[in-house]
């Protein structure tokens, strides 16, 4: 069974920064893609970034390029999320999500429960 | 970037009817290499994570059940119910991973009427 399990969820200020993480289990971890998806609360689904499997290769949006880096460590089978110069609006839920297969980067076959990330002061 | 427009923002049936979620892309997501529509649906539920329900515009993910259906090319797409039942009660959103950024729609909410 396939298992995401978000880590790291908390309040921050603007111009703060956070790590999430996203530990998996149940498939081959390094055959896989990740993503980081995030959702404002009562409103709709955003992408936030993804990275490959096997050469790291990393893929952004403008709102949060430059910002938030994508990283894994393939030997703890953890995908993380480093948000810096947080904004109010990165307050969102953040789900962690496994991609399908290498042939649909932008899939979202499984999704873990999500973290909060509140940017207040 | 593709936008994703879907259609009504909510929709109130009755059990046993037949429920119809449009969506409309921006731009084609058909990829001319193989013929696909780089499509999905997916069906949240409240206090829950999104879940996959169609690829390929009209592939139903393992364990969706056979009253869910997919169909559209192109542009428009429609997500349909056969039969709606209480457990279908839900948000539904399609999406395009045609190309970066990977889109949204802004959601269907699906209750009984």
């Amino acid at each position: 069974e396939v298992r995401l399990l978000e880590s790291g969820r908390g309040l921050v200020q603007p111009g703060g920064s956070l790590r999430l993480s996203c530990a998996a289990s149940g498939f081959t971890f390094t055959n896989y893609a990740m993503s980081w998806v995030r959702q404002v609360p009562g409103k709709g689904l955003e992408w936030v970034s993804t990275i490959s499997g096997s050469d790291g290769g990393t893929f952004y949006p403008d709102s949060v390029k430059g910002r938030f880096t994508i990283s894994r460590d393939n030997s703890k089978n953890t995908a993380y999320l480093q948000m810096t110069s947080l904004r109010a609006e990165d307050t969102a839920v953040y789900y962690c999500a496994r991609i399908a297969t290498s042939a649909t980067y932008g899939l979202f076959e499984y999704w873990g429960q999500g973290a909060l990330v509140t940017v207040s002061s | 970037d593709i936008v994703m427009t879907q259609s009504p923002d909510s929709l109130a049936l009755s059990l046993g009817e037949r429920a119809s979620i449009n969506c409309k892309s921006s731009q084609t997501v058909l990829h001319s290499s193989n013929n696909k529509n780089y499509l999905a649906w997916y069906q949240q539920k409240p206090g829950q994570p999104p879940k996959l329900v169609m690829y390929w515009a009209s592939i139903r993910e393992s364990g969706v059940p056979d009253r869910f259906t997919g169909s559209g090319s192109g542009t428009d797409f429609t997500l349909t119910i056969s039969s709606l039942q209480t457990e279908d009660v839900a948000v539904y959103y399609c999406q395009q991973y045609y190309t970066t950024p990977y889109t949204f729609g802004q959601g269907t909410q699906l209750e009984i009427k």
